[in-house]
């Protein structure tokens, strides 16, 4: 069974950091691109970043370049999501999803909440 | 950067219609658009990929059709467990995602 489960969410002050992980289980993460995206409270989805098979090519929504880094370790079947300079408007649950010819598999998110 | 656009951004629907939601793309996407039902607490559940390809499991009520920049996601037959919000996603290139606004579903 394919499972994703996010964790470091919490709460952090305007400027601080967090590192986010989305540990994979039930298929081989390194055959698929990953994704993380989030969603403000009562807001829409937005993707936030995403990050090849190998880890030789990332992308970001504009609002993070420069703030946040994903990473994989895929010995460790893991994401990751370095938050960094966070700001008021980075309060959001964070969704990690297999990419790919469909983002098929999501978890069930870890919830970020900047406030001072 | 390619918008996505949605409508209606509501719908009010009763058990048993049939709902048409509309998603356009700023440029052409070709193919590579996806349909999520979410619901409140809960993670995005897809629905539909590659803008007509029903995902494993997802009742046959669901439909999508489109390419290029329009796209519908129809549901024939609305079921209870339908209410929900829906969002329609471009994965043209890996370079960058984008939802829809969504369309939210409520009972009539």
């Amino acid at each position: 069974e394919v499972q994703l489960v996010e964790s470091g969410g919490g709460s952090v002050q305007p400027g601080g950091s967090l590192r986010l992980s989305c540990a994979a289980s039930g298929f081989t993460s390194s055959d698929y691109w990953m994704s993380w995206a989030r969603q403000a409270p009562g807001k829409g989805l937005e993707w936030v970043a995403n990050i090849k098979e190998d880890g030789s090519e990332k992308h970001y929504v504009d609002s993070v370049k420069g703030r946040f880094t994903i990473s994989r370790d895929n010995a460790k079947n893991s994401v990751y999501l370095e938050m960094n300079s966070l700001r008021a408007e980075d309060t959001a649950m964070y969704y990690c999803a297999k990419s790919g010819t469909k983002n098929d598999y999501w978890g069930q998110g870890t919830l970020v909440t900047v406030s001072s | 950067d390619i918008q996505m656009t949605q409508s209606p951004s509501t719908l009010s629907a009763s058990v048993g219609d049939t709902v048409i939601i509309t998603c356009r793309a700023s440029q052409s996407v070709r193919t590579w658009l996806a349909w999520y039902q979410q619901k409140p607490g809960k993670a995005p559940k897809l629905l539909i990929y590659k803008a007509s390809t029903l995902e494993s499991g997802v009742p046959s009520r669901f439909s999508g059709s489109g390419s290029g920049t329009e796209f519908t996601l129809t549901i024939s037959g609305l079921q209870a467990d339908d209410f929900a919000t829906y969002y329609c996603q471009q994965y043209d290139n890996y370079s960058l995602f984008t939802f829809g606004p969504g369309t939210t579903v409520d009972i009539k």
